[in-house]
């Protein structure tokens, strides 16, 4: 079956490192998203893109960048970490057409110290 | 601009009762309203969606939802509830006309307890 993955699970990083968090999938979606949920925020969009070489910034993307370089991948980098990026991530694919549902996967649990 | 309001942080419902999630929206155009829940440690996974045509919607799980275009309202709906449905519920809106996948707002959540 199609899926999204993220990896990893979980990280602790501390303040001012660089931070990669993967996602990958086997939909063969154009689109794809980054989202982080926060208690009482629900979730915000941070980047997404509709294809390769596409990116572009959610509500929330200061401090965050993207790249997609094929289909299944769209890793977010957290470029100089910090604690307000304490939170859960996740990434989202879906289909071109915009009433399509949104596929998403387990997300990532990032802590920053 | 946009935006989704879940009123209630929580909602309790004894096990077999009906359940109702509320949801109200606000966008200039006709909506596209979506659904989705939210185990623990778990991704959201999608519901149901109202696009246009019948204003009860019906998907996954036995669940429902009834657009109400007056009122601004897609309220999450299930005639019998069942304890596995305990999880947190999430409503999303998007406006057709502000183009692709950028346009989705989510609700800041409802958690659903079904108690036995």
């Amino acid at each position: 079956d199609a899926e999204i993955t993220q990896s990893p699970r979980h990280k602790i990083t501390e303040t001012g490192r660089q931070v990669t968090l993967a996602c990958h999938q086997t939909w063969n979606h154009n689109n794809m998203f980054w989202y982080r949920q926060d208690l009482g925020h629900g979730l915000r969009l941070i980047h997404y893109s509709y294809g390769v070489q596409d990116t572009n910034k959610g509500e929330v993307s200061d401090g965050y960048s993207v790249s997609r370089s094929n289909t299944e991948d769209l890793p977010l980098t957290l470029e100089s970490a910090a604690s307000s990026q304490t939170s859960v991530y996740f990434c989202a694919s879906s289909e071109l057409r915009d009433n399509s549902p949104l596929h998403f996967g387990n997300g990532t649990r990032l802590t920053v110290t | 601009a946009q935006s989704v309001a879940q009123p209630e942080d929580q909602v309790n419902v004894a096990e077999g009762n009906p359940l109702t999630v509320k949801c109200t929206y606000s966008v200039s155009g006709n909506p596209y309203l979506f659904w989705y829940v939210q185990y623990p440690n778990r991704g959201l996974q999608f519901l149901l969606k109202y696009i246009t045509g019948d204003n009860l919607v019906k998907g996954s799980y036995g669940f429902e939802a009834e657009f109400n275009k007056s009122q601004t309202s897609f309220h999450l709906k299930k005639p019998s509830a069942l304890v596995s449905d305990s999880a947190l519920y999430f409503c999303a809106v998007r406006d057709p006309r502000g183009g692709g996948a950028d346009g989705l707002t989510f609700g800041k959540g409802t958690h659903l307890i079904i108690q036995p």
